[in-house]
C-alpha cells in the first residue's frame, strides 16, 4: 500500500458536465500519474506531474487537464465530459531513487451518459 | 516507437499446470522492466522489477526472467488465487519518461 487514495471511487455524470477526480498520496512522492484503462487498450497515460505545478501530457491528453498545487494532491479534470471518456481512471506514484517503480491507487470508475 | 507486446492475451490453466507468460519489447534503451498483477476492480499491484538481461526474480509461485528482447513470467503449479491479469511495463531512456505498458495477459486457473 503506497498510501494512495482516489476520490470519488465511482461517478456517473452527463455529457457536457465538468468532472474532477482527485488523487491523494501521503508519502511526498515527486512523480504522480493519471492513466485510463479500457478493454483492448490497456493502461494509457493521460498526464503526469514531476513536481508542484510541473505537469506534462501523456499519450491521450486531449479533453483532460490536470493541476498540482501541493505535493500530495493531483487533480484530473474533464472540462466537458464525453461518452468516450467513460473509463476506469488510475492514479499512480513513482518511488524516488533509481527504481522507477510505480504504485497505483484503487481507481475511479467514471460513466458518462 | 517504443512498444511492449504481451502474449497470450488470455490463458486458461488447470490447477498445478505450470506455464509462462511472455512480454516482448522494442525500445530505444531499457532502464527497467516491471511486472504487475491486477485483480478485477482493483489497481495494478507491483510484483517485480528487472534491470538487465539474465536477471531473475521470484515470489512464491512466480518467477520473472529477462533477456535483451523479452521477459517471461513463469507460473509454477498455479492455484486458483493466481487468476488475474498480469501486466508488463518498461522504463526507457533517461528514466523520466513514463512507463510503456503492454495490454496484459488474463490468466484463469481452474480447480
Amino acid at each position: 500500500d503506497a498510501g494512495i487514495t482516489q476520490s470519488p471511487r465511482h461517478k456517473v455524470t452527463e455529457t457536457g458536465t465538468p468532472v474532477t477526480l482527485r488523487c491523494h498520496q501521503t508519502e511526498n512522492h515527486r512523480y504522480m500519474y493519471w492513466y485510463r484503462q479500457d478493454p483492448g487498450h490497456g493502461l494509457r497515460l493521460i498526464h503526469y506531474s514531476y513536481g508542484v505545478k510541473d505537469t506534462d501530457k501523456g499519450e491521450v491528453s486531449d479533453g483532460y487537464s490536470v493541476s498540482r498545487s501541493k505535493t500530495e494532491d493531483f487533480l484530473l479534470t474533464l472540462e466537458s465530459a464525453t461518452s468516450s471518456q467513460t473509463s476506469v481512471y488510475f492514479c499512480a506514484i513513482r518511488t524516488s531513487g533509481s527504481s522507477y517503480e510505480q504504485y497505483f491507487g484503487p481507481g475511479t470508475r467514471l460513466t458518462v451518459t | 516507437e517504443d512498444q511492449v507486446t504481451q502474449s497470450p492475451e488470455a490463458l486458461r490453466l488447470q490447477e498445478g499446470e505450470s506455464s509462462s507468460l511472455n512480454c516482448s519489447y522494442t525500445v530505444s534503451g531499457l532502464r527497467g522492466l516491471f511486472w504487475y498483477r491486477q485483480d478485477p476492480g482493483k489497481g495494478p499491484e507491483f510484483l517485480f522489477t528487472l534491470y538487465s538481461a539474465g536477471e531473475e526474480k521470484e515470489k512464491e509461485r512466480l518467477k520473472a526472467t529477462l533477456t535483451k528482447k523479452e521477459s517471461f513470467l513463469h507460473i509454477t503449479a498455479p492455484k486458483p488465487e493466481d487468476s488475474a491479469t498480469y501486466l508488463c511495463a518498461v522504463q526507457v531512456d533517461s528514466g523520466n519518461t513514463p512507463l510503456v505498458f503492454g495490454k496484459g495477459t488474463r490468466l484463469s486457473v481452474i480447480a
